[in-house]
């Protein structure tokens, strides 16, 4: 069955530091994925998605994502994190043999200052 | 501006009284599903719509009846709602493709006494 793994529930970092967010997938073709945040009481934001292509992929709010085929991750990266990035951050993958969505359970983001 | 609007926002009610939480997009998509999120589970898709008058299950669709009578609007109807349904509900709509971004409506917060 397919699914998706955030293994972080929580991550905690400094403001200025990086930050990475893992996220692996399990299907048996090349998946769509996706990477959505949710802000306090708001509805999930497109961050980033992938479908083909360049396999590092560049989306809003200076994240980038990079597909590992090999690894069957997904992983969500930005180089210098915002107070403002403090947030739920969620992974999801799409097929197209169907309508579904799977999302992963999420990891929270919390910044020190 | 592009939306999905879901409303009422916040509802507290009790065990057996019906409600239906409406859903209205105004970008023309096919796609609209309901999800409800749960800590630690992630979004767990609730119904999902392929377009008018078609509509099928997802995940976790026992307690819950949706219609699809206009490609607008999407509702999802608590016959007799129970404590265990108390939830953070997500609308979504997107256009026909595997690969496309679902767009997200802002919550609804319900409270099942």
């Amino acid at each position: 069955a397919q699914s998706v793994t955030q293994p972080d529930i929580h991550i905690t970092v400094s403001e200025g530091a990086s930050l990475e967010l893992r996220c692996n997938y399990s299907y048996g073709a090349t998946p769509y994925l996706f990477w959505y945040v949710q802000s306090p009481g708001q509805g999930l934001q497109l961050l980033l998605k992938y479908f083909s292509g360049d396999t590092l992929v560049q989306g809003i709010k200076g994240f980038e994502a990079e597909f590992k085929r090999s690894q069957s991750s997904f992983n969500l990266r930005k180089p210098s994190v915002h107070w403002s990035d403090a947030a739920e951050y969620f992974c999801a993958v799409g097929m197209d043999s169907s309508y579904k969505l799977i999302f992963g359970s999420g990891t929270r983001l919390l910044v020190r200052p | 501006e592009a939306q999905v609007t879901q409303n009422p926002r916040y509802l507290i009610t009790v065990t057996g009284k019906k409600l239906t939480v409406t859903c209205s997009q105004n970008m023309n998509h096919e796609y609209m599903s309901w999800y409800r999120q749960d800590p630690g589970l992630g979004l767990r898709q609730i119904y999902y719509s392929m377009n008018v008058e078609v509509t099928d299950k997802g995940d976790v669709p026992e307690g819950y009846k949706v219609s699809r009578k206009e490609k607008r609007n999407f509702p999802l109807i608590l016959e007799s709602p129970s404590p265990n349904q108390t939830s953070l509900y997500f609308c979504a709509s997107r256009r026909t493709g595997g690969n496309q971004p679902q767009h997200f409506g802002d919550g609804t917060r319900l409270s099942i006494l």
